[in-house]
């Protein structure tokens, strides 16, 4: 089972900072996915196929990565980008989620 | 538009079978590529994928829980079902059935989840 590792596990960001998520794999992957999930809500697909935006994610958002390695960034921070990030693979069964990260605003 | 829902007991007693239902509309089953998948998460916790059933009748299960899991669907092709056997505190948990396309390795729309609570 490929094991992701997220980090960092928890972070606070002001409005308008970069911030970069990441997300290691056990072994190399072939994708990443990325989730949003806020309090009390399921999670909603929000990065594809490594890079991909899903449907109504703002341009601020973007993917990237290869192999082992992969990331989740956003150029300018907004209030309402405050949620928790999980990564998602399968390339090999089973598919696994990562162990999220928490992401504040400060 | 695609939506899904799961129902379930809200409540067992450990070792009991849980049973929880997916329905959803905006699309079918019985359409080529078409998956359901079903994923807990625990209360603070991430996220674990249980099971898969595809347009074709085939059944996917995590080894790790493959023994206590049955998944299946009706014949309408708008319902999945899922039962774990022998349940435990460790199976409490909010369960979430989510789309797949097959030629995609990722969910594109979540059900909004039900609660399991596992207490005797």
């Amino acid at each position: 089972e490929i094991v992701l590792t997220q980090s960092p596990t928890t972070m606070a960001a002001s409005p308008g900072e970069k911030v970069t998520l990441t997300c290691r794999a056990s072994s190399s992957v072939s994708y990443m996915h990325w989730y949003q999930q806020k309090s009390g809500a399921s999670p909603k697909l929000w990065i594809y196929d490594t890079s991909n935006r899903a449907s109504g994610v703002p341009n601020r958002f973007s993917g990237s990565g290869s192999g082992t390695s992969y990331s989740l960034t956003i150029s300018s921070m907004e209030t309402e980008d405050a949620a928790t990030y999980y990564c998602q693979q399968w390339s090999s069964n089973p598919l696994t989620f990562g162990s999220g990260t928490k992401l504040e605003i400060k | 538009q695609v939506t899904l829902k799961e129902s379930g007991p809200g409540m067992l007693q450990p070792s009991k079978t849980l049973s929880l239902t997916c329905s959803f509309s905006g699309f079918s089953l019985s359409t080529s590529g078409m998956v359901v998948s079903w994923i807990r998460q625990p209360s603070g916790k991430s996220l674990e994928w249980l099971a898969a059933i595809d347009w074709d009748g085939d059944k996917y299960y995590n080894p790790s829980l493959k023994s206590r899991l049955t998944v299946s669907k009706d014949t309408s092709n708008t319902q999945v079902f899922l039962k774990i056997t022998s349940v435990d505190i460790a199976d409490t948990a909010t369960y979430y059935c989510a789309r797949r396309r097959a030629a995609d390795w990722y969910f594109d729309f979540w059900g909004p989840g039900t609660m399991v609570t596992v207490s005797s």
